[in-house]
């Protein structure tokens, strides 16, 4: 059984601050990972997207990926009130369409 | 922008009941899903078919099945709706670009209430 996990929360954090968020896998062959952010009431949708090792940055929102300890994490810098919502860890299968997700943390960015 | 539709966003039923929960997308993707998302425990698949005609069951496959006639459309059908199965039903669709599978877009989701 391929898993992803995460810590379900909930994370609080002051606006402005960086928000952590972590997530392990258990496939050591798996080659890329996703990030989704689930607003309460919500459908996911794709927020961050890494296939190599090191940082990914976009805007705000930097994605690190470390194989050879099978974690990645999500930062957000400068915390919005907005950004609170579940973040949902996604890690295909090695060789197939399917995609495990995590259970998603929750994080609350207080004002 | 690719568009997920499902048919409903909220259903109530009674147990026992032959419940049709339909998925379209616009944007001619192979793979398409559905799962389930309850409190506690993330999202769950329940099947998912990667050709029109061709179907694979996900983790949670047992009261379910599938249909996928069209390459737009995938069906999710419960042969007879029991009260366990109340929960957020969502339907992705996904493509492969550049050799790696890429990202799932979800449809608006649909609630069911089974009483």
């Amino acid at each position: 059984q391929k898993e992803v996990e995460q810590n379900s929360g909930p994370l609080s954090v002051p606006e402005g601050a960086i928000a952590s968020l972590n997530c392990t896998y258990s496939d050591r062959g798996s080659q890329s990972f996703f990030w989704y952010r689930q607003y309460s009431g919500k459908s996911p949708e794709l927020i961050m997207f890494i296939y190599s090792n090191g940082d990914k940055e976009d805007g705000r929102f930097t994605a690190q990926l470390n194989k050879a300890s099978q974690y990645v994490s999500l930062l957000i810098r400068d915390s919005q009130p907005s950004d609170s919502a579940t973040y949902l860890c996604a890690v295909p299968f090695r060789g197939y369409q399917k995609v495990t997700f995590g259970i998603g943390t929750k994080l609350q960015v207080i004002p | 922008d690719v568009k997920v539709t499902q048919s409903s966003r909220y259903l109530v039923k009674r147990t026992g009941e032959k419940v049709f929960l339909e998925c379209v997308q616009d944007m001619d993707h192979e793979n398409m899903f559905w799962y389930r998302q309850d409190p506690g425990l993330g999202l769950r698949l329940i099947y998912f078919s990667y050709d029109v005609k061709m179907k694979e069951k996900g983790d949670i496959p047992e009261g379910y099945s599938v249909s996928r006639e069209k390459k737009e459309r995938f069906s999710l059908i419960l042969e007879s709706a029991s009260t366990n199965q109340t929960s957020m039903y969502l339907c992705a669709s996904s493509d492969k670009r550049g050799g790696q599978w890429y990202e799932q877009y979800f449809g608006p989701g649909t609630r069911l209430t089974v009483t």
